[in-house]
């Protein structure tokens, strides 16, 4: 069935280290894909997103790229910060008929230590 | 602030019984998703209304039922509750019935003693 892997945490970085998590899928047709964190104590908020292949999802300095031919859709930032601390999940959106759910991969942890 | 409002906060009640969470979605939304996190599941999608009508549905106990609505906030009913239903409860909301960002509120905290 369709689902999401991503890379177990948790991380843990000093601040301004390059940051990588990993993220793979597995679903029929052609879903968008999304990056939503969490932030301790509070709900998830949409990072970034990609809808078709190719495309590049980018805010607050983290990027991802919808890579159709290894199906990933890994998670960069090229400098962290101690407010970047928080739990990233990677998701994919599945439409069909008028409906809609997300799936999520379990999630990783990210501490960056000043 | 994603302008998704969820009530209560936290809960926490007695194995068999039963509780109501509530979730008021973004203005002119009108599709709301509710979804379970759980430390074993991780984050599971439990079920979509569409304007007042069930579209999708995920990994819902029969226990669990939930509806929309005329005025679109949704209300997620957990009955019959187990240890195991504890966990933190997430409503979201979409502009259409599929195809646009989903917007979290901040969850409901169920603790099952």
């Amino acid at each position: 069935g369709d689902s999401v892997t991503q890379m177990e945490g948790p991380v843990t970085l000093s601040e301004e280290a390059f940051l990588t998590i990993n993220c793979t899928y597995t679903a029929t047709g052609y879903p968008s894909l999304f990056w939503y964190v969490q932030y301790p104590g509070e709900g998830l908020q949409l990072l970034l997103k990609a809808t078709k292949a190719d495309d590049k999802g980018s805010n607050k300095g983290f990027e991802a790229t919808y890579r159709k031919e290894t199906t990933s859709f890994h998670l960069e930032k090229g400098s962290v910060q101690v407010s970047d601390s928080a739990v990233y999940f990677c998701a994919l959106r599945l439409t069909q008929g008028g409906s809609e759910k997300l799936v999520f991969g379990k999630g990783t942890k990210l501490t960056v230590n000043p | 602030d994603s302008g998704v409002t969820q009530t209560p906060k936290h809960l926490i009640t007695a194995t068999g019984q039963r509780v109501t969470l509530r979730c008021s979605p973004r203005s002119g939304d009108l599709s709301v998703y509710w979804y379970q996190q759980s430390l074993d599941q991780g984050l599971q999608f439990l079920i979509q209304y569409y304007n007042g009508e069930e579209r999708a549905k995920g990994n819902i106990l029969e226990r669990f039922s939930a509806q929309q609505f005329p005025d679109l906030h949704s209300e997620l009913n957990l009955s019959s509750l187990e240890l195991g239903d504890s966990a933190l409860y997430f409503c979201a909301s979409s502009a259409s019935q599929g195809g646009e960002t989903q917007y979290f509120g901040p969850g409901t905290r169920l603790l099952v003693l």
